[in-house]
């Protein structure tokens, strides 16, 4: 099935600091969906794309999906302490399921 | 949206027992999912639950190993059995509304 590659990893940035994760494909993609997991919680949606080329803001995050429908990028500004945790990117629903990247956790330095 | 409960929430056991997770829901739902995340990695699903009938398994994942139960629309049950210690994670209860996953908080599992 489809999968998807999130970069990076990791993330260790100061407070007040951008901070951007990426989630690519070798595929075309039906639409992306990203997820934000606090520290000892479970995964919360945050938002889905579906429309080449669509950008969408929540407050200090912005998310974009690529023209061609292969990439997202999750992009926060001017980090907080409560920006903390692991964001994922997620395929799907597909017939109820969600095929999960990676993930990249970020920790946030007040 | 949905409201999601599971018990028990952590939970240390010996290899070799069983431990039945349970999962409840706020409204009726079709399909159950549950979900594995062991430490530090993503989510992997292990199997779908419907109501009436057999869990659906994704590959690497066993009905003898993690049997499932789906009495009702509401309700539903993941038994991690004959437990190891590789089998160490985090057990999530899902459902989707709208397009969107719900989960519910988590039973940590640590099996020494």
């Amino acid at each position: 099935g489809q999968q998807v590659m999130q970069i990076p990893q990791y993330q260790h940035v100061q407070e007040g600091e951008d901070f951007t994760t990426y989630c690519n494909s070798s595929t075309t993609l039906s639409n992306i969906q990203w997820y934000k997991q606090r520290p000892g919680g479970h995964p919360v949606f945050l938002i889905q794309l579906v429309k080449s080329g669509e950008v969408k803001k929540q407050k200090r995050l912005t998310f974009q999906f690529g023209e061609a429908k292969k990439n997202s990028s999750l992009h926060i500004t001017a980090t907080q302490t409560t920006d903390v945790g692991t964001y994922f990117c997620a395929l799907g629903p597909n017939a109820g399921k969600s095929t999960f990247g990676d993930g990249t956790t970020l920790t946030v330095k007040p | 949206s949905a409201v999601i409960s599971q018990k028990p929430s952590r939970d240390i056991c010996q290899r070799g027992t069983s431990l039945t997770i349970q999962c409840q829901v706020d409204s009726q739902v079709t399909m159950m999912f549950w979900y594995r995340q062991q430490p530090g990695q993503s989510l992997t699903l292990i199997a779908t639950a419907n109501q009436g009938s057999e869990a659906t398994y994704e590959s690497g994942f066993v009905i003898d190993k993690f049997p499932i139960s789906r009495p009702n629309l509401t309700f539903s049950t993941l038994t991690v059995s004959n437990m190891s210690p590789e089998d160490s994670s985090i057990y999530l209860c899902s459902v989707e509304n709208n397009s969107e996953q719900y989960f519910g908080p988590g039973t940590r599992l640590t099996v020494t």
